[in-house]
This record gives C-alpha cells, structure tokens and sequence, in this order.
C-alpha cells in the first residue's frame, strides 16, 4: 500500500534556528511530490512540486529537495510567521494524491 | 480571481440532522475532492469527482453523500447517521489528466454537534 509519513510531528524552533522536516514515501510509481502549507483554521496553500530525485525548490526562507525516497524542506533562519503545519502529498499516478499526517511547526520569538 | 469557495465556514449540527457543506470552484478543474480533517491527524479522503454525475467512494465514505450535477459545484451531505461528524471539512479541486499539477484547496468549513 502506497504511504506517505512526516517526521517530526511537531517542531519548535528559536527564530532563526535552521532545521530540516522529513517526508518519507513508499508509492509504487511517483508521478510528483508536493509540499503544502496549512494555517489554522485554513486550507492547504500550495508551495513546491518536485519531480524527480536531485530536484530542487526554493522559496524565501524555504527550500525543497527530493531524493529516490524521500523529500526534505528546510527552513533557513525562520521567522514567528513560518509557524504553520507542512504537509506534504505523493501523485501516485492513481486517481488521488497520498497525503502525510503533517508537521506542525512552531516558531518562537 | 480564481480559485474554490467553501461555505459556510462553521456550521452546526442538531442530532438527527443532516447538513450539507457547500464547494465551489471556478478554476474549470475536472476533479473535485472531499476530506476530512481532525485534529492532529492527516487528511482522510471522503469522496471524489472526475466527471460531472459521476463520483468515487474514498476510504471514509459512509454516511457521507454528494453530488456532481455540474461541473463547478462538489456539496458534501452529512447525515445525521454520522455519529461523530465534529470536523474541518476540505474541498479541493485538481485538473484531472494534466498532470504534475497540485490540488488546490478551499478554506474548509468546520462542523460542530450542538
């Protein structure tokens, strides 16, 4: 069964820490990778897609890459307003996208 | 400016009721979408749409119902046989069959139990 998993569950983070968050997928074909961002009481905005393994995606503080198994976003000096949780979701080629459980991240002044 | 317009955004439910939670998309996406979110959890896919008057059960389907008469509406109906139906409910829409392109999301509409 195709799956997508999120490590860690929750982060907090010191304003400009840097630090990483993980999706890990096992699908039987990956068609594209996605990553989300979900403010409370929100719906999912669109950041990146990625591809194919050794792609790269950057936005602001954020950047995306994707490996063979798995896909990181790393936040570079993030800010209070970075706080949200990061979802992301694997096309499968199948009739609808895998979604992770989500990390939910904390930044503190 | 283009995009899926969920209403409303709270909504509360009697025992023995059923509601209906409203999705619009003027983005002339094929596909159309309905999850649940709780708290803590991912989302749990409840129906889809790839064609209008045709829909999919997805992985939580019962007691749920919908609709797809026309291509730019997805409402989602709640029965009152749902006996935990405290939730954010999301719709989403994708262009089905152009693919490498990402599902785009509502605002959600939270229902409560009175």
């Amino acid at each position: 069964e195709d799956q997508v998993t999120q490590s860690p569950e929750a982060l907090r983070l010191q304003e400009g820490e840097s630090s990483s968050l993980n999706c890990s997928y096992t699908v039987s074909g990956l068609r594209g990778l996605f990553w989300y961002r979900q403010d409370p009481g929100k719906g999912p905005e669109f950041l990146f897609t990625l591809y194919s393994a050794g792609e790269e995606k950057e936005k602001e503080r954020l950047k995306a890459t994707l490996t063979k198994k798995e896909s990181f976003l790393h936040i570079t000096a993030p800010k209070p307003e970075d706080s949200a949780t990061y979802l992301c979701a694997a096309d499968n080629y199948g009739q609808n996208f895998v979604f992770g459980p989500g990390t939910r991240l904390s930044v503190l002044p | 400016d283009g995009g899926i317009t969920q209403s409303p955004k709270y909504l509360f439910r009697k025992e023995g009721q059923n509601v209906t939670l409203s999705c619009e998309q003027n983005l002339n996406h094929d596909a159309m979408y309905w999850y649940r979110q709780d708290p803590g959890q991912g989302l749990r896919l409840i129906y889809y749409s790839q064609i209008v008057n045709d829909f999919q059960k997805g992985d939580i389907a019962e007691r749920y119902s919908v609709s797809r008469e026309k291509k730019e509406s997805f409402p989602l109906t709640v029965t009152s046989a749902q006996k935990n139906p405290t939730a954010f409910y999301l719709c989403a829409s994708h262009p089905f069959g152009r693919g490498n392109q990402p599902q785009h999301f509502g605002d959600g509409t939270r229902l409560s139990i009175l």
